[in-house]
């Protein structure tokens, strides 16, 4: 199975600050990741897929990037709704594998 | 646009089996735009993938779970089912259906998910 490694878990930030969480998989995935938002009792809700294709509805402060192992979710201005887990999911083979998650909160 | 929704036992004895049912609503299962699915999320803890079964009947299971998995349709095709042999301790865990989309490739359509409790 593939791996996929998250940091920084948990991750505290102010309003308005820039985050960003990493993504590392465990063997080259070329872009074949998607990114998740869990809000505390909520499925997950796709925010990007294909590495750095931000899904309709999603706001622009939400950007991915990455190719190959490592992989990015940036939020350019957090927002208190912001508040949640976050989520890498890999699609390069099955079984389909995600990320530990990271915490993300309002200092 | 397709809802999902989870029922079954919340509270299921050990070495029993879990059965879950996903009723769809706003499609069906006749098409090759989706994959419908399970995935479980253990109290506190990350997403796994369970596996997922195609319109044509092609099934796909995550090796994790050794063979203790099944997931089938309904003849009615609005409905399709997940059995989890054997079930102990650590298959106590929030279950959710959801589809994945063969046109983008993830997770679009998601239940709400169900809590089930393996203890006796």
């Amino acid at each position: 199975d593939i791996q996929m490694t998250q940091s920084p878990s948990p991750l505290s930030a102010s309003v308005g600050d820039s985050v960003t969480i990493t993504c590392q998989a465990s063997q080259d995935i070329s872009t074949y990741l998607n990114w998740y938002q869990q809000r505390p009792g909520r499925a997950p809700k796709v925010l990007i897929n294909d590495a750095s294709n931000l899904q309709s509805g999603v706001p622009s402060r939400f950007s991915g990037g990455g190719s190959g192992t490592d992989f990015t979710l940036t939020i350019s201005s957090l927002q208190p709704e912001d508040i949640a887990t976050y989520y890498c999911q890999q699609y390069d083979n099955l079984p389909y594998t995600f990320g530990q998650g990271t915490s993300l909160d309002i200092k | 646009q397709v809802q999902l929704q989870e029922s079954g036992p919340g509270l299921v004895t050990p070495s029993q089996t879990l059965s879950l049912t996903c009723t769809i609503s706003g499609g069906s299962i006749s098409r090759s735009t989706h994959y419908w699915g399970w995935i479980r999320q253990h109290p506190g803890k990350g997403l796994e993938w369970i596996g997922y079964i195609y319109f044509s009947g092609n099934t796909y299971y995550n090796p994790s779970l050794k063979g203790r998995v099944t997931i089938s349709v309904d003849t009615s095709r609005t409905q399709f089912s997940l059995k989890l042999t054997s079930v102990t301790a650590a298959d106590t865990a929030v279950y959710y259906c959801a589809t994945w989309t063969t046109l983008s490739s993830y997770f679009d359509n998601w239940g709400q998910g169900t809590l089930v409790t393996v203890s006796s």
